[in-house]
């Protein structure tokens, strides 16, 4: 049973485009939403996370919100440059363990 | 401040053999979390520990076992390396026991078994 769903599994756009990845989870009572992003064989580099109590956070050109009700994360990269080409997990919290979707590898084209 | 660190980088090992992977948590993080993650997929939870404490297994044989020292660095061990437990291992650490305020993630050891 896939608990966390990203959607789209690929995605590969040109230069200053602005993109949405979707994270989707079951499990309406979340804590926390956190967005990682990886790049090949490296560990995850934490970008975002948003604590039960907020609906969105915001760092540089990246926002993630959080609509618990619809089950559904959304992080919006704004202005994408070639350098944001990694794979991009989403990742809820439940009893201590984060549970992952497969990520969405994102390819940006100069 | 240093992160968390993870050693060896890079393992290769036969079956059948047992392997130890370390991690450092940051500093003033309490809590350690295990996880592997296969190409092309998320990682998976294996273990969490919390002042010593095991907090909570994922759903792994009893091949896997990890324990968690005084100075709150952590060991994950597995005995007879099967093919499939090829995959990168990421360590994580946090404050609190519950994650709150979010994980760190080390770089991680890349097992490859032969």
């Amino acid at each position: 049973k896939q608990e966390v769903t990203q959607i789209p599994a690929a995605l590969s756009v040109p230069e200053g485009e602005n993109l949405v990845l979707n994270c989707s989870f079951t499990d309406s009572a979340i804590y926390n939403l956190q967005w990682f992003r990886q790049d090949p064989g490296k560990g995850l580099t934490s970008l975002l996370l948003i604590q039960s109590s907020q609906r969105e956070q915001t760092s540089g050109r990246l926002n993630a919100s959080l609509d618990k009700s619809s089950g559904r994360s959304t992080l919006y990269i704004a202005a994408s440059q070639p350098g944001d080409s990694a794979t991009y997990l989403c990742a809820w919290l439940k009893g201590g363990k984060l549970i992952f979707g497969q990520g969405t590898e994102l390819s940006v084209k100069p | 401040d240093a992160g968390v660190t993870q050693s060896p980088t890079h393992l290769i090992k036969t079956r059948g053999q047992h392997v130890t992977l370390r991690c450092s948590p940051i500093s003033g993080h309490k809590s350690v979390s295990w996880y592997q993650q296969v190409l092309g997929q998320g990682p998976q939870f294996i273990f969490q520990y919390y002042e010593k404490e095991e907090r909570g297994r994922g759903n792994f044989p009893d091949r896997f076992s990890a324990r968690q020292f005084p100075n709150y660095s952590s060991e994950l061990n597995v005995n007879a390396l099967l093919l499939g437990d090829s995959a990168l291992y990421l360590c994580a650490s946090t404050k609190g026991g519950w994650g709150a305020n979010g994980y760190t993630f080390g770089s991680g050891t890349r097992l490859t078994v032969v």
